[in-house]
């Protein structure tokens, strides 16, 4: 069964850093690109972050360039986002997931809340 | 970057009804995949591929469309089925989700 599991969130400042984990199981993780999906409250969905199978891709949309980081350790089946520089409008629920082209976002994780507040 | 455009944004719909929700894109796609969320809970995947059925999705349920234009369709609502649907795509590199359709049982 696969399992995505997050870890990591809470309350923190703006301008502060956070690090987001979550533990993948059930599948060959080095063999999947992953990604990290946002969800503010009482909002949708955004796509945050997708990272290649090496890690030698990476990809975010303009609203996280240059202050998030994906990255992750297949010999761990981890995968990690860095977030740096957090604003208000970062505050959402954060969800791991599998990325595959042709099915979507196939698997999810239980999400992690991410709180930026003084 | 490609925009997707749902609509309606919220329904209600009678036990029975046939419910279609769109999803509209800026630019033309290759396909598009659907997903349901209930409250308090992770999104599911639902559709994908513009038409094919996530595992264990009834088939009530079904998706059309081609390029700038896609569908999700409902045959007979159920209970079950309130929810909020959201459609996404690929275009190389980025992953777009569309703004939601909030369903409701009336």
């Amino acid at each position: 069964e696969v399992q995505l599991v997050e870890s990591g969130g809470g309350l923190v400042q703006p301008g502060r850093s956070l690090k987001l984990s979550c533990a993948a199981s059930g599948f060959t993780f080095s063999n999947y690109y992953m990604a990290w999906v946002r969800q503010a409250p009482k909002k949708g969905l955004e796509w945050v972050a997708t990272i290649s199978t090496s890690g030698s891709r990476t990809y975010y949309p303009d609203s996280v360039k240059g202050r998030f980081t994906i990255s992750r350790d297949n010999a761990k089946s981890s995968l990690y986002l860095q977030m740096n520089s957090l604003k208000s409008e970062d505050t959402a629920t954060y969800y791991c997931a599998r990325d595959v082209l042709t099915t979507g976002f196939d698997y999810w994780g239980q999400g992690v809340m991410v709180t930026v507040s003084s | 970057e490609i925009v997707l455009t749902q609509s309606p944004t919220t329904m209600t719909a009678s036990p029975g009804e046939k419910v279609t929700i769109t999803c509209r894109a800026s630019s033309s796609v290759s396909y598009m995949h659907w997903y349901q969320q209930k409250p308090g809970a992770s999104p599911k995947p639902w559709i994908y591929e513009t038409s094919k059925l996530a595992s264990g999705v009834p088939d009530r349920f079904s998706g059309s469309g081609s390029g700038t234009s896609y569908s999700l369709t409902i045959n007979n609502m159920e209970a079950e089925d309130a929810a909020t649907y959201y459609c996404q795509q690929w275009n190389y590199p980025s992953r777009t989700f569309g703004g939601g359709t909030k369903l409701e049982l009336k």
